[in-house]
């Protein structure tokens, strides 16, 4: 069964500092990444996509990808109160003609000011 | 430009009852989802159209819940009869086409709990 797992937290952090979030999928065909940042109440809104083995970065954010590992993760630099929500990690299923979204169980993120 | 538009945004139902859910996806998109949130989890794919067809419900409860996207824009999601584990939010999603690197869009959700 194809999963994506990630620590439901919550994770608390300082305002300022470094968040960093981590997910790992099952899925060895998975050809994207996304993280979605969700608000409690809200529906989730994409914050960022990567493809590549590598970094990507996008003003505070930067995901990170090692397909090798299967592993995927979210630094969020200089992190503020305003990020306090749940981050949903999310694959797209291999075997293409469709596009898909699996989703982790999500982290909550606490930013302590 | 106007987001995915879902009503009603909350219903509560006795168990056995029925409910519909209603979604208007962005304007042009052609692939809409139907997702299932349940509190504490992330969201579970229930229904994928692409325009008016359906590419995948192999997750969806046919016993129960039915989807259905006539003239491929609106879709309505039918839950019938209701079951108490049904209680969640159910997001309907829509992107510009079915390919790579289309965002997908979602909308507000319908948050239902059932009695």
């Amino acid at each position: 069964q194809k999963e994506v797992e990630q620590n439901s937290g919550p994770l608390s952090v300082p305002e300022g500092a470094i968040a960093s979030l981590n997910c790992t999928y099952s899925d060895r065909g998975s050809q994207s990444f996304f993280w979605y940042r969700q608000y409690s109440g809200k529906s989730p809104e994409l914050i960022m996509f990567i493809y590549s083995n590598g970094d990507k970065e996008d003003g505070r954010f930067t995901a990170q990808l090692n397909k090798a590992s299967q592993y995927v993760s979210l630094l969020i630099r200089d992190s503020q109160p305003s990020d306090s929500a749940t981050y949903l990690c999310a694959v797209n299923r291999s075997g293409a003609g469709s596009y898909q979204l699996t989703f982790g169980k999500g982290t909550k993120l606490s930013v302590i000011p | 430009e106007a987001g995915v538009a879902q009503s009603p945004r909350y219903k509560i139902i006795e168990k056995r009852q029925s409910v519909a859910f209603w979604c208007n996806p962005i304007s042009g998109h052609a692939t809409l989802y139907w997702y299932q949130q349940i509190l504490g989890q992330g969201p579970k794919l229930l229904i994928q159209f692409q325009n008016n067809g359906v590419v995948d419900d192999s997750q969806l409860p046919k016993d129960r819940f039915s989807a259905e996207r006539l003239k491929g824009v609106d879709s309505t999601l039918k839950i019938q009869p209701a079951k108490l584990e049904d209680s969640a939010v159910y997001l309907c999603a829509s992107s510009l086409t079915a390919g790579t690197g289309n965002t997908i869009y979602f909308g507000e959700g319908s948050w239902l709990t059932v009695v």
